[in-house]
């Protein structure tokens, strides 16, 4: 039972252009919102976050767009940068228990 | 910056011996969990802690695991008797509240 679907294991991008990381979920208790950048052998790096009140935050190059209604989210690097590369996790959390419960991840290549 | 500290970084053990990881969480926070990545899979939550006590575990954590606060610094999880599908990374995070989580750099633990 997947509550967090990152559907595309993998995302090759142009350095300089947009990169978008979509994510979906199932779970309507899901009150707040993480997305995580994770290097190789490194833990899970916190890099942006959004409550469900909420349909937009933007931290530098870094935005999440929250679509409550469509259950959907997504990540906005602009513009992308060599160093972006990792696997973006997107990560969720449950209001009636505070777990966080994780998609499968992404991996953002950024070509030269 | 403060940052979540584990040790060891690789932990290799005979099944069924038993292994304690270790932690250092950010001094003022108030929230530990655990998680384990097996290699190729998501995020796994594991448990939290909070106040000296366990707030929230899921299925993974059975009797074969425990978590401890034992002084003011470290929160280690223990597995009592390792089996084979315990090898995995395994991250603690620490949080001032239930938002964001810190990672720290994970331990690879082989069970052979």
């Amino acid at each position: 039972d997947q509550q967090v679907k990152q559907n595309s294991p993998s995302l090759s991008v142009q350095e300089g252009r947009i990169s978008i990381l979509n994510c979906d979920y199932t779970n309507s208790m899901f009150d707040y919102f993480l997305w995580y950048k994770k290097y190789p052998a490194e833990g899970p790096t916190f890099l942006i976050s959004i409550s469900s009140i909420k349909d937009k935050n933007e931290d530098g190059r870094f935005t999440v767009f929250l679509n409550k209604s469509a259950k959907h989210l997504s990540l906005h690097i602009v513009p992308s940068q060599p160093g972006d590369s990792a696997v973006y996790f997107c990560a969720a959390r449950d209001g009636s228990n505070y777990q966080l419960i994780w998609g499968a991840g992404t991996k953002l290549i950024i070509k030269p | 910056e403060p940052e979540v500290t584990q040790t060891p970084s690789h932990q290799v053990t005979q099944m069924g011996q038993e292994v304690i990881l270790r932690c250092v969480p950010i001094s003022n926070h108030l929230y530990f969990y655990w998680y384990r990545q097996i290699l190729g899979q998501k995020v796994e939550f594991l448990v939290s802690f909070y106040n000296n006590e366990i707030s929230e575990k899921s299925e993974i954590f059975d009797d074969q695991f425990s978590v401890e606060r034992p002084d003011g610094s470290n929160f280690t999880l223990k597995i009592r008797s390792t089996k084979l599908e315990d090898s995995a990374m395994y991250f603690c995070a620490s949080s001032e509240a239930f938002y964001e989580q810190f990672f720290g750099p994970g331990t690879r633990l082989t069970v052979l």
